[in-house]
């Protein structure tokens, strides 16, 4: 069955970096477009960033992190990644792996991942 | 951004009562909407996609419809299992939005 296993969360100080990563199993992982989506208390769920499948050519982001997050993926070891740099109190919230559906569910998440804690505090 | 609106934002139903959530759209966005059922503690569930379209292996309680930019969730016979909150998203034009959320309480 499919499961995503997100790693690397935590405290991280302001303007420091923290890397996300998501292990998949259970599916053709280079099929899929991945993405990272975050939730927290103050402004709910929130789409981080989109990267397609097969060579990841196509990297998207919320206008919130682009120029301080990466997107990346290694389809030989089914594993996403998340270079989280420059962070800011604003980007705590727990962050999910999401795989993104295909056809009608494009642009959509049909699977999560359990989650992972980032806190950016002194 | 297109800004996606729920309501109501707290429910309060029985066991066995049959619940309705909306979700409206600041914009048009076809059928390109997807709804999702979150428990305490745990990572989002996808139930629908495409407006009325249920995901592998989710109930038929659980159904979704349109009408222009208003969406609807109903699910019919509450069971104690039931009891989340629930969000809806668009996936019409990125960046992807999602609704505030419709907790759903036990009465």
């Amino acid at each position: 069955q499919v499961q995503l296993v997100e790693s690397g969360g935590g405290l991280g100080k302001p303007g420091g970096s923290l890397r996300l990563s998501c292990a998949a199993s259970g599916f053709t992982f280079s099929d899929y477009w991945m993405s990272w989506i975050r939730q927290s208390p103050g402004k709910g769920l929130e789409w981080v960033s989109y990267i397609s499948g097969s060579g990841g050519d196509t990297k998207l982001y919320a206008d919130s992190v682009k120029g301080r997050f990466t997107i990346s993926r290694d389809n030989a070891k089914n594993s996403l990644s998340l270079q989280m740099n420059s962070l800011r109190a604003e980007d705590t919230a727990v962050y999910y792996c999401a795989r993104v559906g295909t056809l009608a569910q494009a642009g959509t998440v049909d699977f999560w991942g359990q989650g992972t804690l980032v806190a950016v505090s002194s | 951004d297109i800004q996606m609106t729920q309501s109501p934002s707290s429910l309060s139903a029985s066991v066995g009562d049959r619940v309705t959530i909306t979700c409206r759209a600041s914009q048009g966005i076809s059928n390109y909407l997807a709804w999702f059922q979150q428990k305490p503690g745990q990572a989002p569930k996808s139930l629908i996609y495409a407006a009325s379209s249920l995901q592998s292996g989710v109930p038929s309680k659980f159904s979704g419809s349109a009408s222009g930019t208003d969406f609807t969730l109903t699910i019919s016979s509450l069971q104690p299992d039931d009891f989340a909150t629930y969000f809806c998203q668009q996936y019409y034009t990125y960046p992807p939005t999602f609704g505030q959320g419709t907790r759903l309480d036990i009465k």
